[in-house]
C-alpha cells in the first residue's frame, strides 16, 4: 500500500464548478504540503499545514491529523487551475509524495 | 529572478557517460533537497542538505550518484555511468527549515528541473 493515496487520479470540470482532491497518508507527519505542477514540470507550493484550515485565493485546504487525510478544494475554477496537484506530507524533514491528480477545467 | 535555478534544462546524453546538474538555491535558505521524477508519477525523494552537510540519502541513490553543496549555497548532483532508467526529470528544492513556537516550517521552493534523458 502506498504512504500516499490521492483521489481521484483524473479530474475534469466545467468552469465554475466546485472541486475536491483527498488525500489521504499512513505515515507520521510534521505537516502536510500541497503543490501545484503545471505541463513542463514547474512545481509552486500551494499550502503548507499542520492543522485545520487554510484560504488563499479561490484555493481551500484542510487537515484532519487524527483521520491522517487532507483536501483540496478550487471554488470557481477556471482553466488555467488546470495542472496536476500533488500531496505531501512531510515526514522526518522530507517530503513523501503522492502520485498527483490531474485536473483539466473546460471553458 | 531569485527563485531557485537549475542549469542545464535539458540534458541528452549517451549510456555509460557521467553527467553534473547544478541546482543554486535561494540564497538565504538552508536546506537543499534533490528528488527525481518520471513521467507520470510524484517526485521521489533522493537526498538533501542542511547548509554543506548532506543529511540523508535515499536507498534510490545508487553509488553511481553523488551530491555536494560545498559551501552550503550551489549543490551539483552528479551521475556516473548512465542508464537508460536514470532517465528523468531532476527537481532541486529549497527552503529556510525554522521551528516557532513548537511548530517547523519547512516550505519548500522548486526549481524548474533538469530534464534527463538517456539514449
Amino acid at each position: 500500500k502506498n504512504e500516499v493515496e490521492q483521489s481521484p487520479q483524473n479530474l475534469t470540470a466545467q468552469e465554475g464548478e466546485f472541486i475536491t482532491i483527498n488525500c489521504s497518508y499512513s505515515v507520521g507527519i510534521s505537516a502536510l504540503h500541497w503543490l501545484q505542477q503545471h505541463p513542463g514540470g514547474g512545481i509552486v507550493s500551494l499550502f503548507m499545514l499542520s492543522s485545520g484550515k487554510k484560504k488563499h485565493g479561490r484555493l481551500i485546504a484542510t487537515i484532519n491529523i487524527q483521520e491522517k487525510h487532507s483536501s483540496l478544494h478550487i471554488t470557481a475554477s477556471h482553466p488555467r487551475d488546470s495542472a496536476v496537484y500533488i500531496c505531501a506530507p512531510e515526514g522526518t524533514d522530507k517530503l513523501i509524495f503522492g502520485t498527483g491528480t490531474r485536473l483539466q477545467v473546460f471553458p | 529572478d531569485t527563485g531557485v535555478s537549475q542549469d542545464p534544462r535539458h540534458k541528452i546524453t549517451k549510456r555509460g557517460q557521467n553527467v553534473t546538474f547544478r541546482c543554486d538555491p535561494i540564497s538565504e535558505h538552508n536546506r537543499l533537497y534533490w528528488y527525481r521524477q518520471t513521467l507520470g508519477q510524484g517526485p521521489e525523494f533522493l537526498t538533501y542538505f542542511q547548509n554543506e552537510a548532506q543529511l540523508e540519502k535515499s536507498r534510490l541513490l545508487s553509488d553511481r550518484f553523488s551530491a555536494e553543496r560545498p559551501k552550503g549555497s550551489f549543490s551539483t548532483l552528479e551521475i556516473q555511468r548512465t542508464e537508460q532508467g536514470d532517465s528523468a526529470m531532476y527537481l532541486c528544492a529549497s527552503s529556510l527549515r525554522a521551528s516557532w513556537e513548537g511548530s517547523s516550517y519547512n516550505e519548500q521552493f522548486f526549481g524548474p528541473g533538469t530534464r534527463l534523458t538517456v539514449l
